[in-house]
């Protein structure tokens, strides 16, 4: 799987936006980037994923760069409630090979602090 | 709520004790997934299963071991409890084998090896 790089951690103030950064130099031309969060003491959850074009959903937006090495994750006016870890990962979803078939990988994520 | 049920929510056991931990997909989904979150390894696959069948593997242990049944609920089995085993486990479950954007994940058993 094709390697993410985030911030280990970033911090905002509610209400305000925040826009958490991702890293994948070597995204491949079909690897979908997918984002998902971790509230504490909760299993991770979906967000949002895209392709190549700018994706809007209730929860967020995701930017994606012209050359697809590096995305952002926006959440547009944050609250105490977004506090989570944030994990960018890429999926391809033809998923070649049996041991990587529709597993999600996770690295260490951004964790998000949001101060009242 | 994401649909997706594991019990028991806790399980303090002994090393060398075998534990087995449940696990119910949404509604309809084929698919479940296994999860191991601990502090040093952070989140890792461990299995897959799809309509009954096993389908990938991850860093999964010889001496774990899951299956999945007609019903469609999972259950994951840990033998030979060792303290590193200590950990949350979570299950996943999505619609489509393939390329399935969502995976919808339980709220976990945290297990406690003592």
């Amino acid at each position: 799987d094709a390697k993410t790089t985030q911030p280990n951690s970033m911090e905002s103030n509610e209400e305000e936006p925040v826009h958490l950064p991702c890293n994948h130099s070597t995204i491949s031309g079909t690897d979908y980037i997918h984002w998902y969060r971790q509230l504490p003491s909760q299993g991770p959850e979906y967000v949002i994923h895209g392709l190549t074009s700018n994706v809007n959903n209730r929860m967020a937006s995701l930017a994606i760069a012209e050359d697809r090495k590096s995305s952002t994750l926006i959440l547009h006016r944050a609250t105490l409630r977004d506090a989570a870890v944030y994990y960018c990962i890429l999926r391809d979803p033809r998923s070649a090979g049996g041991t990587s078939y529709g597993k999600l990988t996770f690295g260490q994520g951004t964790i998000l602090t949001v101060h009242p | 709520d994401s649909g997706v049920t594991q019990t028991p929510k806790h399980l303090i056991t002994a090393t060398g004790q075998r534990v087995t931990l449940r696990c119910s997909p949404r509604s309809g989904d084929l698919s479940v997934y296994w999860y191991q979150q601990s502090l040093d390894q952070g989140l890792q696959f461990l299995i897959q299963y799809y309509n009954g069948e096993e389908r990938a593997k991850g860093n999964i242990l010889e001496r774990f071991s899951a299956q999945q049944f007609p019903d469609l609920h999972s259950e994951l089995n840990l033998s030979s409890l060792e303290l590193g085993d200590s950990a949350l486990y979570f299950c996943a479950s999505s619609v489509e084998l393939a390329g399935a954007p969502t995976q919808y994940f339980g709220p976990g058993t945290r297990l406690l090896v003592l």
